[in-house]
């Protein structure tokens, strides 16, 4: 049981270049979300998804995309990346009306 | 005002004191109380998990809520240096259909040896 992984573990990208973050849980939990954490600042909401084909927008979405065809992954999608996006990306999964586990994290850093 | 409000810190205090960590909140729903905690450069992990108001143990950690007051607080007993880290509360509202949480900034502890 791995629970919430997360590739790559880091990765530098140059500004207007795009990627997607991968992230896949072994948990069946319906609940999956993305987060970015910049220094100083929390925890911040980008998308999550109630269930596979369902996904709706966070706190700070503008920039990203997802998608969610199965229960196990939610993969997000940086296109056309800006330094404003250098931070530390979290994958986190949860069941109903409970908490969520978090993955190890991906940072990004755009030059 | 923000939803959740958490003393930055650094926090720093000799090994075996008593440490407490604290968070306010300012919605009334919240119902679900969580503390993390996260090592540098590493995901945060799940510490404790409360429902409404109350206290709950386990080992060297408790947590405690006072929803009268919108205050909820984590205590870490005989704190050990390998307790330094920082510390993040959530919370969340009883049937709220997306199940999003709501995090404090984090409190940064240091436990010296």
């Amino acid at each position: 049981n791995a629970g919430v992984t997360q590739t790559p573990k880091f990765r530098i990208l140059k500004i207007g270049q795009s990627m997607t973050l991968q992230c896949t849980q072994d948990m069946n939990h319906n609940y999956m979300y993305w987060y970015r954490q910049d220094p100083g600042m929390g925890l911040k909401l980008i998308y999550y998804s109630v269930g596979a084909g369902i996904t709706d927008k966070g706190e700070v979405p503008n920039g990203y995309n997802v998608s969610r065809s199965t229960t196990e992954d939610f993969p997000l999608r940086l296109e056309l990346a800006a330094p404003s996006q250098t931070s530390v990306y979290f994958c986190a999964s949860g069941a109903e009306q409970e908490t969520q586990y978090f993955g190890p994290g991906t940072r990004l850093l755009v030059l | 005002q923000k939803e959740v409000e958490q003393d930055p810190g650094p926090l720093s205090v000799p090994e075996g004191a008593i440490v407490s960590l604290n968070c306010t909140y300012s919605n009334s729903a919240f119902q679900y109380f969580m503390w993390y905690r996260q090592y540098s450069r590493k995901g945060p992990e799940l510490l404790m998990y409360t429902y409404s108001s109350g206290n709950k143990e386990d080992g060297r950690f408790t947590a405690q809520v006072d929803k009268s007051s919108k205050y909820i607080s984590l205590f870490i007993r005989d704190s050990q240096p390998s307790d330094s880290a920082t510390y993040l509360c959530a919370m969340n509202d009883y049937g709220g259909a997306t199940n999003k949480l709501i995090f404090g900034t984090g409190t940064l502890l240091a436990v010296q040896p």
